[in-house]
Order: structure tokens, then C-alpha cells, then sequence
């Protein structure tokens, strides 16, 4: 099955810096990547996702790339504030033939401190 | 409101009592997944379902039930639960894959076995 690679495990930035989150998948099968946010003791929520046929996607402060051919993805959040910190989680999803499996990483604890 | 209910919320129970927890949502969704999450490992699907009377397995369905006898609900049972299974449980339902829509999470069900 699909196995997804997620580093770094823990993330510290200062106010205002840049973070980066990076996500590699096995399975070229995978064709939908999205990033869930998850707040102490909240649910994960969707912030973006991208499709195996776009590169990247921007919202805001947030940015996902996809690189198909080396089976990594990413996400930039540009202008960090404190209430970015949370544990962060891609995933990669194989879907087809009236199957869907998402996979997710082990997820980033980001920490922007003020 | 549109929204994925899950109860009980808290349960400690003892080894080989079976339990169910219940999931129900209220968007029409098609597709409706069980997670686990435990620290260190992330999000891991359990198993899920494309629609009524069609379930499949997710990444860990060892010990674990599912039914989907109508639409909008989606029970986890554990037959006979062991302490292993003491994770953080979380619903969640989308129209269909996550090609299509959004996943939306449940509140979560901190399950502990004794």
C-alpha cells in the first residue's frame, strides 16, 4: 500500500519567518495531496490540497508544490504567526475503480514563537 | 448545521467488552472513514465506505467492525476490545473521495481499554 514519508517531526520558527513542511508518497497510483492542520485538542481541518495535475496552489499565506515525478509534495506558510502553531499532517490518496484510501503522514508539530 | 457527530466522546472500558461507537453525519456524503490516531504514527484509516452496504479496509482493520446500513451513519465495533486499541478515534465524511470534496472530521472519541 501507499506509504508517506513526512519531516521534519517538529518545526520551530520565529514570528514572521517562513516554514516548510516536506512529504513524500510511494504509490504513483496517488493522485490527490491534501494538508490537514489539527489544533491541541481539535480536530484535523483542511487548509489546502492539490491535484496530480497542478504543480502548485496558493491560499493566502499558505502554498503547496507537487513534484510527481520525484513523489514529493510541500507546504510554505510564508509570514508565520502564533496562531500557525499546530501539528500539521499531508496525505497522499490513491483513488480509483470505486476505491478511496487516503494515507497520512506522521505529522509536523510547528511551533512560531512571538 | 452541517456537521459529523460521534458519541460517546470519552470511553474507558475493560478488555473483551464489546463496544460501539457512532458516527452520523448529516451532509448526505457518500463516503464516511474511520481514523486512529496515536502519538508518533499519525492519522491511520481503519476502514471506509463508498456508500450504503459497501465498506472496505483502510491501512489497520485488524480488530475492528464497520457497518453502513444507511447513509448517514457509519458505527466502529470492537467485537472484543484489548489495550491496544486505546487511541483517539475520528469520523469522517466526504461526498465522495477526497478527489472530489473535502474530508469533514468528527469531534473524535478518546477510547481507553483497561
Amino acid at each position: 500500500g501507499e506509504n508517506v514519508e513526512q519531516h521534519p517531526s517538529t518545526l520551530s520558527v520565529q514570528e514572521g519567518d517562513s516554514a516548510v513542511i516536506k512529504c513524500t508518497y510511494s504509490d504513483s497510483a496517488s493522485n490527490y495531496f491534501p494538508w490537514y492542520k489539527q489544533e491541541l485538542g481539535k480536530r484535523p481541518q483542511l487548509i489546502i490540497d492539490i491535484r496530480s495535475n497542478v504543480g502548485e496552489k496558493k491560499d493566502q499565506r499558505i502554498a503547496v508544490t507537487l513534484n510527481k515525478t520525484a513523489k514529493h509534495f510541500s507546504l510554505h506558510i510564508t509570514e508565520t504567526q502564533p496562531e500557525d502553531s499546530a501539528v500539521y499532517f499531508c496525505a497522499a490518496e490513491v483513488s480509483g475503480a470505486g476505491s478511496y484510501q487516503l494515507t497520512f503522514g506522521k505529522g509536523t508539530k510547528l511551533s512560531v514563537i512571538p | 448545521e452541517a456537521q459529523v457527530t460521534q458519541n460517546p466522546r470519552y470511553l474507558i472500558t475493560v478488555t473483551g467488552k464489546k463496544l460501539t461507537v457512532t458516527c452520523s453525519q448529516n451532509m448526505n456524503h457518500e463516503y464516511m472513514s474511520w481514523y486512529r490516531q496515536d502519538p508518533g504514527l499519525g492519522l491511520r484509516q481503519i476502514y471506509y465506505s463508498m456508500n450504503v452496504e459497501v465498506t472496505d479496509k483502510g491501512d489497520v482493520p485488524e480488530g475492528y467492525k464497520v457497518s453502513r446500513k444507511e447513509k448517514r451513519n457509519f458505527p466502529l465495533i470492537l467485537e472484543s476490545p484489548s489495550p491496544n486499541q486505546t487511541s483517539l478515534y475520528f469520523c469522517a465524511s466526504s461526498f465522495f473521495g477526497g478527489m472530489t470534496d473535502t474530508q469533514y472530521f468528527g469531534p473524535g472519541t478518546r477510547l481507553t481499554v483497561l
